[in-house]
């Protein structure tokens, strides 16, 4: 079945810093990817997605490209801030499916 | 923006109770799901429903059941609570362009 793996955490970076988090995906078709973030205390906010091979998705300065050849989505920022502090999930959609299937999460703390 | 409301915050509930967690979302979307957030596990999908009176069930159902009878109303039921069902209880919707998601319940079973 369809899968997501991401890199263990926590992860823990200085303000400006470059972040990446990896992620790769098990997919019997062609799927849709996404990353979510989540805030303390709050449930999941979608922060970007991208839907066919070499799309990359971007918003707040995060971005992530959809690698079909090496079956990765791997998030990256250029620099840091301390508000990025946060849990963040991978997942993937089937096309025609409903259901997203989610990594186990990275956790990101960002030191001033 | 979509909302999606989760009734409890925190719930704290005795082993072999009956449970029930409440989700509401304020639009007309036929897509609402459960899922369950275990650190190191990520998010699992417990059943989902796709119209009023229609369910199916996710990757781990065993210990729930749902209910939906208003589109704008999901219903998780822990039909005898047990202590390996404390947990994060998420929420959401899917409009065209993406899932939105309520803040949680966090379940204690003691």
């Amino acid at each position: 079945g369809d899968s997501v793996t991401q890199m263990e955490g926590p992860v823990t970076l200085s303000e400006e810093a470059f972040l990446t988090i990896n992620c790769t995906y098990t997919a019997t078709g062609y799927p849709s990817l996404f990353w979510y973030v989540q805030y303390p205390g709050e449930g999941l906010q979608l922060l970007l997605k991208a839907t066919k091979a070499d799309d990359k998705g971007s918003n707040k300065g995060f971005e992530a490209t959809y690698r079909k050849e090496t079956t990765s989505f791997h998030l990256e920022k250029g620099s840091v801030q301390v508000s990025d502090s946060a849990v963040y999930f991978c997942a993937l959609s089937e096309w025609g499916a409903q259901k997203l299937v989610f990594g186990q999460g990275t956790r990101l703390t960002i030191n001033p | 923006d979509v909302k999606v409301t989760q009734s409890s915050r925190y719930l704290v509930k005795r082993t072999g109770e009956k449970v029930f967690l409440e989700c509401v979302q304020d639009m007309d979307h036929e897509n609402m799901f459960w899922y369950r957030q275990d650190p190191g596990l990520g998010l699992r999908l417990i059943y989902f429903s796709y119209d009023v009176k229609m369910k199916e069930k996710g990757d781990i159902p065993e210990g729930y059941s749902v209910s939906r009878e208003k589109k704008e109303r999901f219903s998780l039921i822990l039909e005898s609570a047990s202590t390996n069902q404390t947990s994060m209880y998420l929420c959401a919707t899917k409009p065209d362009y993406g899932y939105t998601f309520g803040s949680g319940t966090r379940l204690t079973v003691v």
